[in-house]
């Protein structure tokens, strides 16, 4: 059965802190990783990535995979308030199709 | 402005009554997805569609019906043998470009459905 495991579940840290956000996944016909952050309604597209250990980086924001281990991370630093909301991982599977972990709901307190 | 609007933001109703959510696209995506997101759960593909008059069940179609008739269009009808209906649904769109994957989905708003 296709999978995605994001831990952990929730975290919560102060603002200023680093946060690393982990994805595992099993899936058949992987194509990409593909985070998102979710606010109130809407995910928002973050990163995709299909190559191992090329990190991809925008602002305090950054991700790289691993693809022999089935793993990727999701570095935030110098976290600010505005980054609390729900982040997802999702595996691409083959030509469209997604497939989403649970989610991890980070809180960032001032 | 281009983007993906779905509507109602909420909608409420009675158990044993079809709804029918709207999504709408103005990004001129061939791909168009039905999510479904539970508490605590992550999103779930009801159905997808790659271009008009095609579409494909997701990994929870049960209870479910969509069309596609036109390309700004996916209309979901979540009907009365959804047995757990409540949820918030989620529309998607992507097109594959030079730049881009298909795997790069735009999401819209969303529509908070609650069947009591």
């Amino acid at each position: 059965e296709d999978k995605v495991v994001q831990s952990p579940l929730s975290l919560v840290v102060h603002e200023g802190d680093t946060v690393t956000l982990n994805c595992s996944y099993e899936v058949t016909n992987f194509r990409s990783l593909l985070w998102y952050k979710q606010e109130k309604k809407a995910p928002t597209f973050l990163f995709m990535l299909t190559s191992s250990g090329i990190e991809k980086k925008s602002g305090r924001l950054s991700s790289i995979l691993d693809k022999k281990e089935l793993f990727s991370i999701l570095n935030i630093t110098a976290t600010q308030t505005g980054d609390s909301a729900i982040y997802l991982c999702a595996a691409g599977q083959g030509a469209q199709k997604l497939v989403f972990g649970q989610g991890t709901r980070l809180t960032i307190n001032p | 402005d281009g983007g993906i609007t779905q509507s109602p933001k909420y909608l409420f109703r009675k158990e044993g009554q079809n709804v029918t959510l709207s999504c709408e696209q103005n990004l001129n995506h061939d791909a168009m997805y039905w999510y479904r997101q539970d508490p605590g759960q992550g999103l779930r593909l009801i159905y997808y569609s790659q271009i008009v008059n095609d579409f494909q069940k997701g990994d929870i179609a049960e209870g479910y019906s969509v069309s596609r008739e036109k390309k700004e269009s996916f209309p979901l009808t979540v009907t009365s043998a959804q047995k757990n209906p409540t949820a918030f649904y989620l529309c998607a769109s992507s097109i594959r470009t030079a730049l881009r994957s298909e795997h790069e989905q735009y999401f819209g708003p969303g529509t908070r459905l609650t069947v009591t």
